[in-house]
Order: C-alpha cells, then sequence, then structure tokens
C-alpha cells in the first residue's frame, strides 16, 4: 500500500530561523516526489518537484532533499519569515496506476 | 493566482438542499480533479476527469455528483449531504491526467453542512 508519513506533525520556530521537515514515502513504483504549500482556507500550491535522479532541488528560501535509497525526503527552510506559517504537505507520485499519495502535512507556524 | 477558480469560497447547506460547487481553469489543461481535504486527513481523490470523460470515480458516494461540461468547467452537484461531508473541496488540474505533469489546485470550497 503507498504511504506517505511526515514529520512532526507541527512546528513553532522563531522568525528568521531554519526548519526541516521529513517526509517518508512507500510509493511503488516511484515516479516523483512533490512537496505543496497550502496557506489555511486556500489551496495547496506547489514548490518542488523531484524525480528519482534528483537529490535536492531548490526554490527560494526552501530547498528539498530526496534520498531514493532509504524513501526519504526533507524541506528545508531558510530564514523563516512571517508568510512561511501553512501546512507543507509532502506527495508521492507512483507512475503505475498514475496516482498521487498525499501525506497529511506539517502545520508550521513561525512567530515573531 | 495558479490559473484554477473555484466559486463558491464559502458554503452553508442544510442536509436536504441542493448546491453545485463549480470550478474553472485558464490553463488549457486537459484533466481536473475533485479532492477532499478533511482536517487532520491526506487529501482525497474523489473523481477525475481526462478530455471531459470521466476516469476514476474513487468510491464516492452518490449524493457527490460530478460534471464535466468541457475541458475547462468542472462542477460539483451535492445533494442530502451528511454532516460528516463538511470539508475544503478542491479542485486541480494538470496537463495530462496522473500525476505525471504538474497539477494546480484552486482555492477550495469551505463546505459546512448543518
Amino acid at each position: 500500500k503507498n504511504q506517505v508519513e511526515q514529520s512532526p506533525q507541527s512546528l513553532i520556530i522563531l522568525e528568521g530561523k531554519n526548519c526541516t521537515l521529513q517526509c517518508n514515502y512507500t510509493v511503488s513504483p516511484f515516479s516523483n516526489l512533490r512537496w505543496y504549500k497550502q496557506d489555511t482556507g486556500r489551496g495547496p500550491v506547489s514548490l518542488t518537484i523531484m524525480t528519482f535522479s534528483e537529490n535536492t532541488k531548490s526554490n527560494g528560501r526552501y530547498t528539498a532533499t530526496l534520498d531514493a535509497d532509504t524513501k526519504q525526503s526533507s524541506l528545508h527552510i531558510t530564514a523563516s519569515q512571517l508568510s512561511d506559517s501553512a501546512s507543507y504537505i509532502c506527495v508521492g507520485f507512483t507512475g503505475g496506476g498514475n496516482k498521487l499519495t498525499f501525506g497529511t502535512g506539517t502545520q508550521l507556524k513561525v512567530e515573531l | 493566482e495558479t490559473g484554477v477558480t473555484q466559486t463558491p469560497r464559502h458554503l452553508v447547506m442544510g442536509m436536504t438542499n441542493k448546491k453545485s460547487l463549480k470550478c474553472e481553469q485558464h490553463l488549457g489543461h486537459n484533466a481536473m480533479y475533485w479532492y477532499k481535504q478533511s482536517a487532520k486527513k491526506p487529501l482525497e481523490l474523489m473523481f477525475v476527469y481526462n478530455f471531459k470523460e470521466q476516469t476514476e470515480n474513487n468510491s464516492v458516494p452518490s449524493r457527490f455528483s460530478p460534471e464535466c461540461p468541457n475541458s475547462s468547467h468542472l462542477f460539483l452537484h451535492l445533494h442530502t449531504l451528511q454532516p460528516e461531508d463538511s470539508a475544503l473541496y478542491l479542485c486541480a488540474s494538470s496537463q495530462d491526467e496522473g500525476g505525471a505533469t504538474e497539477a494546480f489546485f484552486g482555492q477550495g470550497t469551505r463546505l459546512t453542512v448543518v
């Protein structure tokens, strides 16, 4: 069964600090992994997409890593801002059956 | 904005009401999706349309009825809903069906069934 597990469930950090969100996935056959940012009451917005051949991908202050051997991904946020407060969702895509498997998300709150 | 527009943004309806959610995409995509997002749960795929044809119904109760008149518009007709159907309903589109290409989400409709 395809699964995506994220940790922590929630996180509070001070503005300007860095943080790392974790994602463990069991998606087979694996095709790509995505990270989405979802502001409260809004739809998810894509941050990165990585295939199995990519180890890291950046989008501004967001850097995602992928370890296809251990089936782990992380999202690192640098110099956090108040606007980074959101839910971050990890999503695995399997080419077999064209399925997206969503994690439950990490709720990040950035405080002054 | 993502190019996918959903209306209304908020909806409160009684269990005996009939209402419809609307989704429109201006991206020229061929595939459109309905998702349900409940608190503390992952997004749940409900329906998939590809070139206006329904290609997936993920065991959704018949009180949810989708309609796709063309590749740019998608509706979700609601009738005799239950309180547990209260959730954020998200529409998405992608160039091709599945997840190989980027999916763009609308802002969602926050549905409350009373």
